[in-house]
C-alpha cells in the first residue's frame, strides 16, 4: 500500500516556468513532510520541509504548499533553471514513533529546457 | 554528503555469493538507514538502526541482514545475492547526538550493485 502518492512522474518546463509537483498522503499521523532533490549518480539531498501546522514555506525559489484537510502538499519551483533538472521526491514521516522512517513518493523527473 | 561514505561504490557479483556493503559516518548521528532505489519504486527502507547493536526491519528486509557494532558503521549484508537485489543502495543518517532533531535524513552517495 503506497502511503504517499506523487504526481506527475515526469515534467518538462521551459526556463523561467513554475513546475508544480503534487503529493497526497493517507496516514494522518504523518507530521513532517520533506522534499528531496536527486541528481543523476548522486544521493538524495534534503531540499525543504514543512510541518502540517504551516500552510506554506519558502526557501529561495522553492515553496511548499500544504493543505492539511485535503492531505495534500506540493512543491513549486519559481523561475526554474536548467540546473534544477533533477528527480524530486516528496516524503512523510511520523515523528517520535521510534524509527523516524521516511515514506517516499515514487519521484518526479523534472527537465527544465533552456 | 554530510560526512557519509559508502563502500564499495560499484560492485558486480554473481548469484548466490555473499555481499557486504558498508556505510561510514563521521557526524555522530544516532540513526542509520539502508534504502534501495529502483525505477518505478522510489526509495524503500530495508533496515535501520537506532543505536549500536539496535536494529530493526524496514519495508523490504527479506534477503538482507544488518549489523552495527559501533556508532560510525552500519553494514548491509546480502547472504546469498539474487538478481532481484540488483539496485542502487543508499545509506542515510539522522539525529545528531544532542540535537534533538531526528526527522532530517542525510544520504550517502550510493552503491550500485549488479547481481548477474
Amino acid at each position: 500500500q503506497q502511503q504517499v502518492k506523487q504526481s506527475p512522474q515526469s515534467l518538462i518546463v521551459q526556463k523561467g516556468g513554475i513546475p508544480i509537483i503534487n503529493c497526497a498522503y493517507e496516514n494522518t499521523a504523518f507530521d513532517y513532510f520533506p522534499w528531496y532533490q536527486q541528481f543523476p549518480g548522486k544521493g538524495p539531498a534534503l531540499l525543504i520541509a514543512i510541518r502540517p501546522d504551516v500552510s506554506e514555506k519558502k526557501e529561495g525559489r522553492f515553496t511548499i504548499s500544504f493543505n492539511k484537510s485535503a492531505k495534500q502538499f506540493s512543491l513549486h519551483i519559481m523561475d526554474s533553471q536548467p540546473g534544477d533538472s533533477a528527480t524530486y521526491f516528496c516524503a512523510a514521516i511520523i515523528s517520535g514513533a521510534g524509527s523516524y522512517q521516511l515514506t517516499f513518493g515514487k519521484g518526479t523527473k523534472l527537465s527544465v529546457i533552456p | 554528503d554530510a560526512g557519509i561514505t559508502q563502500s564499495p561504490r560499484h560492485k558486480v557479483t554473481e548469484t548466490g555469493t555473499p555481499v557486504t556493503l558498508r556505510c561510514h559516518q563521521t557526524e555522530n548521528h544516532r540513526y542509520m538507514y539502508w534504502y534501495r532505489q529502483d525505477p518505478g519504486h522510489g526509495l524503500r527502507l530495508i533496515h535501520y538502526s537506532y543505536g549500536v547493536k539496535d536494529t530493526d526491519k524496514g519495508e523490504v528486509s527479506d534477503g538482507y541482514s544488518v549489523s552495527r557494532s559501533k556508532t560510525e558503521d552500519f553494514l548491509l549484508t546480502l547472504e546469498s545475492a539474487t538478481s532481484s537485489q540488483t539496485s542502487v543502495y543508499f545509506c542515510a543518517i539522522s539525529g545528531r547526538q544532542g540535537s534533538g532533531s531526528y526527522n532530517e535524513q542525510f544520504f550517502g552517495p550510493g552503491t550500485r550493485l549488479t547481481v548477474l
